[in-house]
């Protein structure tokens, strides 16, 4: 079946320092690929998405592109603020409109 | 409009009672999802309506869990015999289209469960 592995948190940085989380994927076909936050005491809202292989997705300073060859969709920012402190959620949907979520890593960012 | 809303928000239930969650989409959505999220894990699909159709049930883990969404809105899920492991929180998220691999879904603030 289709699965989605992220990098284990609980992931603490300093503001303004650079943000890796690493998301792979397991899944038939050519899914779309997306990354959702989940801010505190608030509901997951997308943050950004890509739909084939090659394709960037950026919002809010964050970037994640689908790496078909290395079956990957790894979450960047250059600068983190302590706002960006929340639950980030990597997920895929095929072709068929299955979706898949990983666990989510939690992100503190501190002052 | 607004959001995706859920209620209760918080829900204690005695092992052995059954219980209804509600979810309203937001207006004019098409599809409805409900995930159960344990805790430190992510959203597991359970059910998915298409309007008031509801075209997959893959993921609903017993015959104690239902799902409807009869006039095509609102929607209510029914555990029935609750058991500790039905413990989670339950998400409800909508979408402006059919369901399809690139459609962007909009997610409520959850429903937590707790079953003592």
């Amino acid at each position: 079946g289709n699965s989605v592995t992220q990098m284990e948190g609980p992931v603490t940085l300093s503001e303004e320092a650079f943000l890796t989380i690493n998301c792979t994927y397991t899944a038939t076909g050519y899914p779309s690929l997306f990354w959702y936050v989940q801010y505190p005491g608030e509901g997951l809202q997308l943050l950004l998405k890509a739909t084939k292989a090659d394709d960037k997705g950026s919002n809010k300073g964050f970037e994640a592109t689908y790496r078909k060859e290395t079956t990957s969709f790894h979450l960047e920012k250059g600068s983190v603020q302590v706002s960006d402190s929340a639950v980030y959620f990597c997920a895929l949907i095929t072709n068929a409109g299955k979706s898949t979520f990983g666990d989510g890593t939690t992100l503190t960012v501190k002052p | 409009g607004a959001g995706v809303s859920q209620s209760p928000r918080y829900k204690v239930a005695k092992r052995g009672q059954d219980v209804a969650l509600r979810c309203d989409p937001i207006s004019g959505h098409v599809s409805l999802f409900w995930y159960q999220q344990a805790l430190g894990q992510g959203p597991e699909f359970l059910t998915y309506f298409q309007n008031e159709a509801q075209l997959d049930k893959s993921g609903l883990p017993s015959d104690r869990f239902f799902a409807e969404r009869p006039e095509g809105s609102v929607s209510t899920l029914k555990i029935q015999r609750t058991q500790q492991e039905d413990s989670a929180v339950y998400l409800c998220a909508s979408s402006p289209e059919a369901r399809g691999p690139t459609d962007t879904q909009y997610f409520g603030p959850g429903t937590r469960l707790t079953v003592l």
